[in-house]
């Protein structure tokens, strides 16, 4: 089945503690980006990467850090977590970087920062 | 990007049609028109996008005005797994980031 998971679902931690949280897609799509979702802010696209080895930063990309060393994944990496990341988060992948494609996402993570 | 204005929510009955407009009168004529919608507890899913013709696919209808200032979405027989959020894009091909307004929640009643 075509899809995009993420890893953990949910994730309670505290201030300063580093975390990963993962994405994985198994539909050979160059095309990642990683959103957060917070009440009266809509989505919004933290970091995007078009292709292996290629990122760049949305809009609000700062507290976070990615990589892409392999086309299927696509993690998110918080190195010193703060209560403002408190939220929810979604991987997203398409086939390529255009304004026709569909975009998939991940069922989400939602993370607390204590 | 051009700006969109959507109903805070709307209501439907289930099995009756539903329309939901979109007002997006500064896209560009490059400019697609995405339509996603997000179910409680889920990531957002496509449902369909067009350029200028109306669009049908199996989820629903696209409907777009003829100056492309406004849209429309069409589901034909509401049923109650779509109730959710639904978000009208304009998309530029300049790149690939969907931003998301804060779209139109769709209630179905039984």
């Amino acid at each position: 089945e075509a899809q995009v998971t993420q890893n953990p679902r949910y994730l309670i931690t505290v201030t300063g503690k580093k975390l990963t949280v993962t994405c994985s897609q198994n539909m050979n799509h160059e095309y990642m980006s990683w959103y957060r979702q917070d009440p009266g802010l809509g989505l919004r696209q933290i970091y995007y990467s078009m292709n292996v080895e290629v990122t760049d930063k949305g809009d609000v990309p700062e507290g976070y850090k990615v990589s892409r060393k392999e086309k299927r994944n696509f993690p998110l990496i918080l190195e010193s977590p703060s209560p403002n990341q408190t939220s929810l988060y979604f991987c997203a992948s398409s086939p390529s970087w255009g304004a026709v494609e569909t975009q998939y996402f991940g069922p989400g993570t939602r993370l607390l920062v204590l | 990007d051009a700006k969109t204005t959507q109903p805070n929510s709307m209501e439907s009955n289930e099995e009756e049609p539903v329309h939901l407009p979109c007002n997006h009168s500064t896209i560009s004529g490059t400019d697609y028109i995405h339509w996603y919608r997000q179910l409680p507890s889920q990531g957002p899913e496509y449902v369909i996008h067009g350029l200028t013709s109306n669009v049908n696919n199996r989820m629903a209808s696209l409907a777009i005005a003829e100056d492309r200032k406004s849209s429309t979405l069409i589901l034909h027989r509401a049923t109650l797994r779509d109730a959710a959020v639904y978000y009208c894009i304009p998309r530029t091909n300049a790149g690939n980031m969907l931003t998301f307004g804060g779209g139109t929640r769709l209630m179905v009643k039984p």
